[in-house]
């Protein structure tokens, strides 16, 4: 596609819910990224796939997240047992650079917007 | 650890008016450096960004940026604002050899006309 695309667009759970958030990254880029963005803050990073390979996840907070990307394109993002304070806009960028370096920028999407209730 | 810090948090200017936006981070190493915005409603743009060479970068929408490093400073600055360029605008450092971006907490800008 023309960008990358994330789905929904908003999401309200209950406490203690689980959630699945998606992202269809622009086709063939290699590197696929997810960033939380908490009210008022800058975008944090959570983990990052080389296709379908999880290089990093150095920034997802708790064992209740988990990411994955199985063919190397669309990934999905889970927050098992949700809490107040995992609400967020959750983020997904894409790069077509193969190292991960971001060198001409990641395109990101629109975000999904999480609450926690 | 890295971090980027954004002194500015909300800065109101008329039209044309001259823009500064403070980026100062905290690494040691070489980086790459980036300014994103946020128009209300979209998604994160890439404005302009630093890797090496001309330590003046030019970007999008008459916005440039200098890199300083002696002071380990990214300004951003423009000239002449104008009501369309309302938005978050943040700065953002990536260490080379590592793949994440570090993101400051941002800068909203509104602009009156």
């Amino acid at each position: 596609g023309a960008g990358v695309s994330q789905s929904p667009r908003y999401k309200v759970a209950k406490r203690g819910q689980d959630v699945a958030l998606r992202c269809d990254p622009i086709s063939g880029h290699v590197s696929l990224f997810w960033y939380q963005q908490a009210l008022g803050q800058g975008p944090e990073f959570l983990t990052y796939f080389q296709n379908e390979a999880q290089l990093d996840k150095s920034g997802l907070p708790s064992d209740r997240f988990f990411a994955e990307r199985p063919e190397g394109s669309v990934s999905t993002l889970k927050i098992q047992r949700t809490q107040q304070e995992d609400s967020a806009v959750y983020l997904c960028a894409s790069s077509s650079v193969s190292s991960g370096q971001p060198y001409y920028g990641y395109t990101f999407g629109s975000g999904t917007r999480l609450t926690v209730v | 650890a890295q971090s980027v810090s954004q002194h500015n948090h909300h800065v109101i200017l008329s039209e044309a008016a001259s823009l500064e936006l403070g980026c100062n981070y905290s690494y040691g190493g070489t980086v790459n450096l980036f300014w994103y915005v946020q128009y209300p409603g979209q998604h994160l743009q890439l404005l302009l960004k630093y890797f090496s060479g001309d330590p003046l970068v030019k970007g999008i929408k008459g916005f440039e940026a200098e890199f300083i490093k002696s002071k380990f400073s990214f300004n951003l600055r423009k000239p002449s604002v104008q009501w369309s360029d309302t938005a978050e605008y943040f700065c953002a450092v990536n260490a080379q050899n590592t793949d994440k971006l570090i993101f400051g907490t941002g800068t909203r800008l509104q602009v009156f006309p």
